[in-house]
This record gives structure tokens, sequence and C-alpha cells, in this order.
């Protein structure tokens, strides 16, 4: 499989903090790159996705960054919340293949 | 809309037994669906990608004897784990692809448990 890779592993923030978590890939063919939020003993849900023909999707307090050249894209959250503690995969893939995902980002908001 | 369902949401098994996994999107058709598998504090880990009215497709290192997909319909896939043993142990998560967009949405997950 093709990787992503994702970084940090963990992260701690205080109540309002804008954790980013990065991650990078190494295929070019991939044309749709998704984040998902996962909470314990749950499947992973939808946070927000971009396709590479743009630089910045915004929705709520989630942003997504993407470079193209530099073949990174990032995940912003704005004024962090207690209930946004999870873990938060980065995925990409070409149409009609599976997903590629990151490690994962284990996200802790303090209060 | 774009729900995704799985059935049965935890199982415990003695070892030795067959237990099947339903995959169903609700509100959606999905030709092609895929299994995941993830272990604690780890990422999802691709096993399968399932076609409706062809053989699925295996990743490297997965048993495809073992791992039986069904994919019957343009809303169903299951999962058949064969003669589980407790190395089987772990959570299994299926994913649906709207046939009408490039965006897959996942099932809330299955927890296998083999005694």
């Amino acid at each position: 499989q093709q990787q992503v890779k994702q970084s940090p592993q963990s992260l701690i923030v205080q109540k309002g903090g804008i954790p980013i978590i990065n991650c990078a890939y190494e295929n070019t063919a991939f044309d749709y790159f998704p984040w998902y939020q996962q909470f314990p003993g749950k499947g992973p849900a939808l946070l927000i996705a971009i396709r590479p023909d743009v630089s910045e999707k915004k929705e709520g307090r989630f942003t997504i960054s993407f470079n193209k050249s530099a073949k990174q894209f990032s995940l912003h959250i704005m004024d962090s919340q207690p209930g946004d503690s999870a873990t938060y995969f980065c995925a990409a893939n070409q149409a009609g293949t599976a997903l590629i995902f990151g490690k994962g980002t284990t996200l802790s908001v303090s209060s | 809309g774009a729900v995704v369902s799985q059935h049965p949401s935890r199982v415990i098994c003695k070892s030795g037994t067959s237990v099947k996994i339903e995959c169903r999107s609700l509100d959606f058709q999905a030709t092609t669906m895929f299994w995941y598998r993830q272990f604690p504090k780890q990422s999802l880990m691709l096993m399968a990608t399932s076609n409706e009215g062809s053989k699925a497709t295996y990743e490297q290192g997965v048993e495809k004897d073992k791992f039986l997909i069904n994919h019957a319909s343009l809303t169903l896939s299951t999962l058949t784990v064969t003669s589980a043993h407790p190395e089987d142990s772990s959570f299994y998560i299926c994913s649906a692809r709207s046939d009408r967009a490039n965006e897959q949405f996942f099932g809330p997950g299955t927890r296998l448990t083999v005694l």
C-alpha cells in the first residue's frame, strides 16, 4: 500500500487552543484527502475532505490546508473543546480505490 | 443520509467457530465496499475490497479462505471469519463507497472476541 505519514502521534492542548495535525503522502495520483474522527469503540466519522484543486477548506471549526507541491495536508481545529478529544486519521486515495489511512493522532483537549 | 450499519456490534465466540458480520448501506447504493481491521490504538488496515457480483480482492497477507466476503447486492456485504482463533479478535469495520460520489462512509464497527 502507498503510505500516508501522519504526525504527531499524540497531542495535548488546552481548551481554546488550535491543534494542528499533519499528513504527507507519496502517490501523486491521489485526488481525495479526507480526515476522520474516531471515538473509542466507534467507527470513523468523516470530518472534512479536500481535493487537490483547492488549497484550503473550512467547515465550522475544522480547516484543511493542502500543499500539492509538498504533497502535504493538515487539519486545524479552531477553538478546540474537550469534546474534540478523539483519535484523528488522515487518509488519501485515488478515485475508485480504497482509502489509505495514516497511523492516527490521539488528541486530548484539557479543560 | 449516507448511513452504514453493521451487525452485530459485538460478538464473543469460542475458538473454532465461524462468525458472520453484515455491512449495509441504508440509504445509498454501493457497488464497492471495503473491510478493515483495527487493533487497539492502531490505524485501520484494509483487508479486502468487495465488489457487488464479483469476487473480493484481498490485500497481501489476508487469507481469503479464512475471511470470506460476499457482496450479494448493492447494499449488503458480509464478512465471515471462519474457524476463528483468539488472534482474530479485533475491531472489524466496513465502509461503503457511494456510487454517486467518491466518498466512503464507515459503519460503526464490530468487536469480535474469540475465546
